[in-house]
This record gives C-alpha cells, structure tokens and sequence, in this order.
C-alpha cells in the first residue's frame, strides 16, 4: 500500500471542542488533499497543499484550518466542531496532480456529538 | 463551475449481467478524467485516467471509455467481487487545479 496513514481512524467528540484529524505521507510527494464525504454529496475538496506552508481551500472549507509544516504532515483542524462535521474524512496525495489522480488513506470517521 | 454527475446512483446487477455506469461532467478544459472504486470503509482506489475522446482503458471486467462530454465504465460480465461504489472525477487544465468528484454509482452484483 501506498505510505499513506491517517489518525485518528475514528473520533467521537463535543459540539464545540477543538479536533485535528492527521495525515501522513512517506512518498514525498508535493501535493496533499483533505476531502470530507457524505450520503448524497460524494467527496468535496475541504484543503489542500501544493508544498510546506503552501495551502489554498476547497469548495467546503468554512469551520475548518491546516497546516502543512513539513511534506509528510498535512493536519485538518476544526476550531470548534459542530454536528454538520459529522461525516468521514479522506486525505489524499499526488505527486504531480495528473496522470494516476490521487492515492488517498483508509479515512477518519468524525462523529460530533 | 466544473461539475461531475454519475448515473445510475445504484444499480443491481445480476452475476454475468453485462451493463455500463454513466458520468457526466462540464469542465472548462479537460486535463483528465479519472475512474475510482470505494469499497465501504475503505478509500477510494485508482482505476483509470482518460485523457482525450476516443480514448478507451481496460482492467479484468472494467472498460472505462470517453466522449467529449461523458465517459462510460462497462463491466462484463460482473462477478459478486465487483461490488462497490464506482467514482468519476474531473481535473480541469489549468495548473494542477484538484480533482472534482461525482457522488458515484453503488454496485451491487448479486449471484
């Protein structure tokens, strides 16, 4: 499998607590995704990163930051978790952004309470 | 806006009964259209980029092909192993602008 891992794997938390979901590569590779998925909606492009320090947002990113300090880490923040971030999370790599689309992680299933 | 719509959202297929899932999508300059399969609780894994109409890609059963506006995923003669949802997504050409996802077509090959 590709060297991608995300943590945690699942996480059930309070309306209003701080969560940071991680994502972590060990391909090197330049570019990093977070998407969320839901029933009806399919994968919507919350961030990404296209180098350290180097993000832009995605059609979804209210209530949500991050933060790419180094290649292999790409953290997702929720300031302060609200129940419609209850969904599961995808991070995703590319070395170039073309030719094999994307290799994405196993997912952090969020569930706000 | 770029936009991607699959079709059917579920299908039940018989094992051995051929058929094809539909996506179509807008996009101001295609760089690459991509197949993906999900299996529940997992991440969705590569199938196949198209590139230009007229292209056609083939793995096992599956056979991607595309038009200038849809491409189609046929499957032949699936087996109950072929369950799953099926994911189109769309990058536009201009820089390396992120991939752009239908809400995919689930599966089921019953035997």
């Amino acid at each position: 499998d590709a060297g991608i891992t995300q943590s945690p794997r699942h996480k059930v938390t309070e309306t209003g607590t701080p969560v940071t979901l991680r994502c972590h590569q060990t391909e090197n590779h330049r570019y990093m995704y977070w998407y969320r998925q839901d029933p009806g909606h399919g994968l919507r492009l919350i961030h990404y990163s296209y180098g350290v320090k180097d993000t832009d947002k995605g059609e979804v990113s209210d209530g949500y930051s991050v933060s790419r300090s180094k290649t292999e880490d790409f953290l997702l923040t929720l300031e302060s978790a609200t129940s419609s971030q209850t969904s599961v999370y995808f991070c995703a790599i590319s070395e170039t952004g073309t030719a094999y689309g994307y290799t994405f992680g196993s997912g952090t299933r969020l569930t706000v309470v | 806006e770029d936009q991607v719509t699959q079709s059917p959202e579920a299908l039940r297929l018989q094992e051995g009964e051929s058929s094809s899932l539909n996506c179509s999508y807008t996009v101001s300059g295609l760089r690459g259209l991509f197949w993906y399969r999900q299996d529940p609780g997992k991440g969705p894994e590569f199938l196949f980029t198209l590139y230009s109409a007229g292209e056609e890609k083939e793995k096992e059963r599956l056979k991607a092909t595309l038009t200038k506006k849809e491409s189609f995923l046929h499957i032949t003669a699936p087996k109950p192993e072929d369950s799953a949802t099926y994911l189109c997504a769309v990058q536009r050409n201009s820089g390396n602008t992120p991939l752009v996802f239908g809400k995919g077509t689930r599966l089921s090959v019953i035997a």
